[in-house]
This record gives structure tokens, sequence and C-alpha cells, in this order.
């Protein structure tokens, strides 16, 4: 049962243009959802984060949006660069009774490609 | 800080072979975890730690083990290698929210 998860495995788009990532959840008990951006051969960077209180949250270019009702994230960055062409994975976080583990479950991931 | 590191970055493993993926970090981070990506899919979680002594199960366990005996160290044996365990696998570390990872090691069984 894929919890988290990223239906759309690669994007195009034109340098300087927007760029959206989705993502789509099924549990309604994840209180916190991560955005990573992943290069080839390198291990997962964070790049953005947002608490299930929040619905947008804003870092310079990249800006994620929650809808809980909807159970879907997105990420927008704007204006797209060539070097955002990466693998970009979300990721939510759930309580288990009353511990924070900090477990994560990883959507399969988007393929970026910005082109310039 | 070197952060996170992991060794070996690449290792070919005949079936029935044994390893230990190494994981290190020096940012006295309470919380480890083990993670395994296959191609087209995302990250799943074999093991994590929540303090020296402390392991327990993920998403995908079986076939693997864990130890934790220091804050910094978070060793993942492999006992009888098989060919679904071909992977490139992650190690992180965190303190709140966000997780740093490794850059990977990529384990072949042929």
């Amino acid at each position: 049962d894929q919890q988290v998860k990223q239906n759309s495995p690669s994007l195009s788009v034109q340098e300087g243009r927007i760029s959206i990532l989705n993502c789509d959840y099924t549990n309604s008990m994840f209180d916190y959802f991560l955005w990573y951006k992943k290069y080839p051969a390198e291990g997962p960077t964070f790049l953005i984060s947002i608490s299930s209180i929040k619905d947008k949250n804003e870092d310079g270019r990249f800006t994620v949006f929650l809808n809980k009702s909807a159970k879907h994230l997105s990420l927008h960055i704007v204006p797209s660069q060539p070097g955002d062409s990466a693998v970009y994975f979300c990721a939510a976080r759930g309580y288990h009774g009353s511990s924070n583990t900090g477990k994560l479950i990883f959507g399969q991931g988007t393929t970026l490609q910005v082109k310039p | 800080n070197a952060g996170v590191t992991q060794t070996p970055k690449f290792r070919i493993l005949k079936i029935g072979q044994s390893m230990t993926l190494q994981c290190a970090q020096d940012m006295n981070h309470n919380y480890m975890y083990w993670y395994r990506q296959d191609p087209g899919m995302g990250l799943k979680l074999i093991y994590y730690s929540v303090g020296a002594g402390i392991t327990d199960k993920g998403e995908v366990p079986n076939g693997y083990n864990v130890s934790r005996s220091t804050t910094e160290d978070f060793p993942l044996r492999l006992e009888l290698a098989a060919p679904s365990q071909t992977s490139v696998y992650f190690c992180a570390s965190s303190v709140e929210n966000e997780q740093f990872f490794g850059p990977g090691t990529r384990l072949t069984v042929l």
C-alpha cells in the first residue's frame, strides 16, 4: 500500500518557467511533509518542508503548498533553472502513538528536466 | 563536519556472501536510518535507531541486521546476499524533522 504517491515519473520544463511537482498521500495522521532533491550518484538533500498546520511555505524560488482536505501537496519552482534538473522526492512523517521516531515515508520520485 | 559518511561506495557480491555496509555521522544525531532505493522507486526504510542500543525494523527488514553500539555508527549487515538485495543503500541521520543522507552504497549481487 503506497501511502505517498508521486504519479508523474517525469516532468520537462523550459528554463525560466514554473515547475510544479505533485504528491498525494493517504494517511491523515501525517503531520509533517518534506521535499528532497537528488542528483545522480549522490544522496538526497533536504529542500523544503511544511507542517500540517500550515498550507504554504516559501523559501526563495521554492514554495510548497499543502491541501489537507485533498491530501495533496505540491512543490512550485519559479523560475526554473537548468541546475534544478534532478529527482524530487516528497516524504511524509507520522507519529506512532505518542512517539516521534522521525520515520519518513517517501514517494517514488519525479525526475525534473529543465531545458535551457 | 563530514556529515554522514558511507563505505564502500560500490560493491559486487556473490550470492550467499555476507558483508557490512558502514555508516557514520559526526553531528551527534540520535536518530539514524537505513534505506534502499530500487530503480524507479522511492526510498524504503530497512531499519532505524532512535539512540545507541536501540534499533527497530522498518518496512523491508528481511535479510538485514543492524546494531547501534555508539551514537556515531550504524552498520548494516547482509548475512546471505541474494540478487533481490541489489540496490542503492542510503544511510541517514536526524535530530529534528530533517534527515541528512550519506552519498550511498551501490550494491550488486550476482
